[in-house]
């Protein structure tokens, strides 16, 4: 069964950083595109970032600078390191994996994890 | 950016209901629609603008290409009411509709 389990979250003050955790089963994170994607309380979804399968890296503007996407291929883990924290980035934080398409550059989110909560208060 | 319309939709079990979501350039055909229930990850309904995946129910269909996209559930249940997104998957940064709430009338 693909699974993904997201740990990490927690209060942290303003200007904080925090890394977060991914630990997946039932596929080999090396050879797929791991997102996360965060939902700040009452809000919408809001895609953070993607780390493909050749190491590649996207981010949203939001977090550009701030926040580096990574992966332990033994430990069959991914990271969001995060940094220079401030309220905005309150939010569940959702690992989320993504399957693309064969013969397109096209991938669509498929496998959602439960998410973690981060908190960035005084 | 995405735009959804409605913001939200108050319906009874067995209508039909009809979102729609809007790109502000052409995303082809890159579009997914995801359900989310209250605390409660999102869901994939929907991939490449109208296929459904294993295990999701026929009710559930999507339609558009280019910029317009429309998400029909037909004969809604009760595990429905629930908060509709779409995304694109075109370009990055990957980006979501505002969302839809289908609730109860």
């Amino acid at each position: 069964e693909v699974q993904l389990v997201e740990s990490g979250g927690g209060l942290v003050q303003p200007g904080g950083s925090l890394r977060l955790s991914c630990a997946a089963s039932g596929f080999t994170v090396s050879s797929n595109y791991i997102n996360w994607v965060r939902q700040a309380p009452g809000k919408g979804l809001e895609w953070v970032s993607v780390m493909y399968n050749d190491g590649s890296t996207y981010y949203a503007d939001s977090v550009t600078g701030r926040f580096t996407i990574s992966r332990h291929n033994s430990k069959n883990t991914v990271y969001l390191q995060m940094s220079s924290l401030s309220g905005d980035d309150t939010a569940i934080y959702y690992c989320a994996l993504g399957v693309v398409i064969t013969g397109t550059d096209y991938f669509y989110i498929d496998v959602w994890g439960e998410g973690t909560a981060v908190t960035v208060s005084s | 950016q995405m735009t959804q319309s409605p913001s939200s939709v108050s319906a009874s079990v067995g209508d039909t209901v009809t979102i729609t979501c809007r790109a502000s350039q052409d995303i082809r055909s890159w579009l997914a629609w995801y359900q989310q229930r209250p605390g409660k990850a999102p869901k994939l309904l929907i991939h490449a603008a109208s296929s459904v995946p294993s295990g999701v129910p026929s009710r559930f269909s999507g339609s558009g290409s280019g910029t317009d996209f429309t998400l029909t559930i037909s004969s809604l249940q009760p595990e429905d009411f629930a908060t509709y997104y779409c995304q694109q998957g075109d370009s990055f940064p990957l980006t979501f509709g505002g969302g839809t709430k289908v609730d109860f009338k």
